[in-house]
């Protein structure tokens, strides 16, 4: 079992859903990374979270480590949201472990 | 722009043969680190740099060799030894060391051994 799993694999949406990413982890964290991969291949850093909530825009990230679970929302998504959205934690080795991510596709 | 460059952006070489890839970065970050992309798995770590001169294996060094003679440059060479090195490969930086620090990536190479 990976130590960060994420799902759905897939998702497809109209342009205007609210969408929802969920990433859940066995191992303890000092932080919690949320990524943006492009088609062409580029990576971005949405959030980095320990706690709580952060919004950004559309976009929202959000953390329970009791649970170990952290989910990415986008609300009123829209085609350029299109990518690949990978969550990473940050564990005892300060190294990050990365999921498999989620390929979301936005249609008009 | 502060940013992190990589090139060439694709890159084909024959078996057998070893290939460098670039990256620098003008952020003033003191980490570095290389990652390897392939399809259906999470990115995966191979080298890093802590600091200038200093550089650590990951979880899947065999096969690469890295340096960190600058602290801008983190040149990436994929040896012969490397079984299987078609694959997609990022680099990233950090102000410092560790998962606890907001992760800059460059563009990244795509490696095609024929």
């Amino acid at each position: 079992k990976n130590e960060v799993e994420q799902s759905p694999q897939n998702l497809t949406a109209q342009e205007g859903e609210f969408i929802t990413i969920n990433c859940s982890y066995s191992v303890g964290i000092s932080a919690l990374h949320w990524l943006q991969q492009h088609p062409g291949g580029g990576i971005v850093s949405l959030f980095m979270l320990s706690s709580g909530k952060k919004k950004h825009g559309r976009l929202i990230a959000t953390i329970n480590i009791q649970e170990k679970h952290s989910s990415l929302h986008i609300t009123a998504s829209h085609p350029r949201d299109s990518a690949v959205y990978i969550c990473a934690v940050s564990g005892n080795t300060d190294k990050l472990i990365f999921g498999t991510g989620t390929r979301l596709q936005v249609f008009p | 722009d502060g940013g992190i460059t990589q090139s060439p952006k694709y890159l084909f070489r024959k078996e057998g043969q070893n290939v460098t890839l670039s990256c620098e970065q003008n952020l003033n970050h003191d980490a570095m680190y290389w990652y390897r992309q392939d399809p259906g798995q999470g990115l995966r770590l191979i080298y890093y740099s802590q600091i200038v001169n200093d550089f650590q294996k990951g979880d899947i060094a065999e096969g690469y060799s890295v340096s960190r003679e600058k602290k801008e440059s983190f040149p990436l060479t994929v040896t012969s030894a490397q079984k299987n090195p078609t694959a997609f490969y990022l680099c990233a930086s950090t102000t410092s060391f560790g998962g606890h620090n907001e992760q800059f990536f460059g563009p990244g190479t795509r490696l095609t051994v024929l």
